[in-house]
Formats: C-alpha cells, structure tokens, sequence
C-alpha cells in the first residue's frame, strides 16, 4: 500500500544545475500538489494539478515547472537550482472536493549550494 | 492578505491534557484541517471541520468557530507519541489550502 511516492529522498544540487523530482500516487486521485517547506513557515503551493494534462500556479511558482502527463504522475522540474530554493518538497494527493483531506508523501530534502 | 496564526510551540505532560489554538484570516473559508507532522516525516491528516461545533475523534477533538475565525485541536490522555507538530490549513474561496507555520508539541514524562 505504497499511497504517494517521491523520489529521490535526498539531493545536494549545484547553483544553476537542473532537476527533476518525480511524484507517483497509486490512489486513482484526480488532483495532485507540490509544496515546499522552510522552517517557521507553512507549507506553500508551488503548483498543483486538478486532473491529468492539467497544471496550474500556486503561490510560489517562479522557477519551477510541472507536468502530468499520465493521472499517477506528477513531475516538478527545477530548471536553473538557486540557494533559495534550498528546502523540503513536499508531493500531495487527494480526491478534490472541499473535505477530501491531501495525502503527502515523504518529501525530498534538496540542497542548492 | 491571508494569515493563519498557531502558537510556535508548547510543552505538556505526559497523560494530561492539551489545546492548540489556530486563528485565521482568509479570502473566504470552506473547511478547516489539521494534520500533524512527527520531525522529518510527512504531514498525516487528523481532522475537518466546515460547520461551528466540537468533532470529536477518539483522543483528538477539534473544534470550530466561523464567526471569530477560530479553531482548536484538543488532545486528551496525551502520549510520548504524540510529540509533533500540529498543522492548521484553511481551505479558502479559491479552494486553496492556506496554511500555518504549525505548532511543535513537546511531551515530557
């Protein structure tokens, strides 16, 4: 019963290489989110999907991008690594719908130097 | 501009019992969530509420007030385990879910 699934768990990127985290769910779940948490911070939206070959900003978009090409999927890509993108990321899941709680998966801790 | 505010962090007893408050200010309001988050793990979800009132949920209660913007999550007969930290999101007239910087929870023997 694997739920969501981030991969890899651990990266230490240089300034300006590029990246791709990978997200896979097995629920069957229609939307699908990626967050990145900073310490004293919440949790912020950087993209998010409401259904296969759809994406959408969240409050943090700039310098990332998404894709979902298949409904398990959802890939986040750093295309240029600052400092500032140092951080946990954080994939999530859910049904949509207003009570359907998110399922996260483990998060990858990246390191930008 | 939207606010979620949880104290930063408390301390409580093993056995005993704890409320963690969350007050917020958002662009509309369609639920409440908490989730709590052990160190180096990923948030796991506890609770919604949408109307006024307790929900209760074996040791965990939580609790909602739309009209003062205002929430608690209630811990009873508190164990070593449920040393973490405790996440308020507010799901807003966009269906984005805003979110706190969370409440570390720490249980001493």
């Amino acid at each position: 019963n694997a739920g969501v699934t981030q991969t890899p768990k651990f990266r230490v990127l240089k300034t300006g290489q590029s990246m791709t985290l990978l997200c896979a769910q097995d629920m069957n779940h229609e939307y699908m989110y990626w967050y990145r948490q900073d310490p004293g911070m919440g949790l912020r939206l950087i993209h998010y999907s409401v259904g296969e070959g759809t994406t959408a900003k969240g409050e943090v978009p700039d310098g990332y991008n998404v894709s979902r090409l298949k409904k398990q999927n959802f890939l986040l890509g750093l295309e240029s690594a600052a400092p500032s993108q140092t951080s946990v990321y954080f994939c999530a899941s859910s049904r949509g719908g207003d009570n359907q709680p998110q399922h996260f998966g483990d998060g990858t801790r990246l390191s930008i130097l | 501009g939207q606010n979620i505010d949880q104290p930063t962090e408390m301390t409580a007893t093993e056995g005993a019992i704890v409320q963690i408050n969350c007050t917020y200010q958002t662009s509309g309001f369609n639920g409440l969530f908490w989730y709590q988050q052990h160190a180096g793990e990923a948030p796991t979800f506890l609770s919604y509420n949408v109307l006024d009132g307790l929900e209760e949920k074996g040791r965990f209660s939580s609790f909602l007030s739309r009209s003062k913007g205002y929430s608690y999550l209630l811990l009873k007969e508190l164990q070593m385990k449920d040393s973490a930290s405790y996440l308020c999101a507010v799901l807003d007239s966009n269906y984005q879910l805003i979110w706190g910087a969370g409440t570390k929870l720490i249980i001493k023997p």
